[in-house]
């Protein structure tokens, strides 16, 4: 079935570090790819999608690219703060499996920025 | 997009007790979503919840124990059954409010401790 890999963390970065959280998927139809984001005690916010092929996602400075190829769909920003400490997940949907937006998530990275 | 309120937003509860939790829409949705996230874990779905039908339930999860009503597009309510401390978790309400491949919108869950 369809599923979501994305890298182990915790992941800690110093402030105005570069991130690269990695992403990879497995799908046999054409699935939305999504970065969902849950900062401390609170829910899951859409952080970024994208809805085919070639595809860049793009919000508060991160971004994505929906890579066909690679099957992959990582998540990039040029200049980490404190205020992005959370954990991120990656997730696909695929409308042709199932008549709704099944969502499946990847396992989460923790990100931790320190000053 | 759609905003979600989800009650309560934490509890501690007994073992062998019952805690419902309530998910209201502020606007009208075919499709809610009952998601649990284990304690350092990513996101699984429980069921699916589609007005005025039985909820179709994943893999794992059954009916005696998550029973879920729906009595109308704005509203659904999970029930966690006869519990015990491994039901600690955050449970979340997710509605997608689109026709194709749109992002699902979550509440900001429910924390649950069973003591």
């Amino acid at each position: 079935g369809d599923s979501v890999t994305q890298m182990e963390g915790p992941v800690t970065l110093s402030e105005e570090a570069f991130l690269t959280i990695n992403c990879t998927y497995t799908a046999t139809g054409y699935p939305s790819l999504f970065w969902y984001v849950q900062y401390p005690g609170e829910g899951l916010q859409l952080l970024l999608k994208a809805t085919k092929a070639d595809d860049k996602g793009s919000n508060k400075g991160f971004e994505a690219t929906y890579r066909k190829e690679t099957t992959s769909f990582h998540l990039e920003k040029g200049s980490v703060q404190v205020s992005d400490s959370a954990v991120y997940f990656c997730a696909l949907s695929d409308r042709l499996k199932t008549s709704y937006d099944k969502v499946i998530f990847g396992p989460g990275t923790s990100l931790s920025v320190i000053p | 997009s759609a905003v979600i309120s989800q009650k309560p937003s934490r509890d501690i509860c007994q073992r062998g007790t019952s805690l419902t939790i309530q998910c209201q829409v502020d606007s009208q949705v075919t499709m809610m979503f009952w998601y649990r996230q284990q304690p350092g874990q990513s996101l699984t779905l429980i069921a699916t919840a589609n007005q005025g039908s039985e909820a179709t339930y994943e893999s794992g999860f059954v009916i005696d124990k998550f029973p879920i009503s729906r009595p109308n597009l704005t509203f659904s309510t999970l029930t966690v059954s006869n519990m015990s401390p491994e039901d600690s978790s955050i449970y979340l309400c997710s509605v997608e409010p689109g026709q194709t491949n749109t992002e699902a919108f979550f509440g900001q869950g429910t924390r649950l401790t069973v003591v």
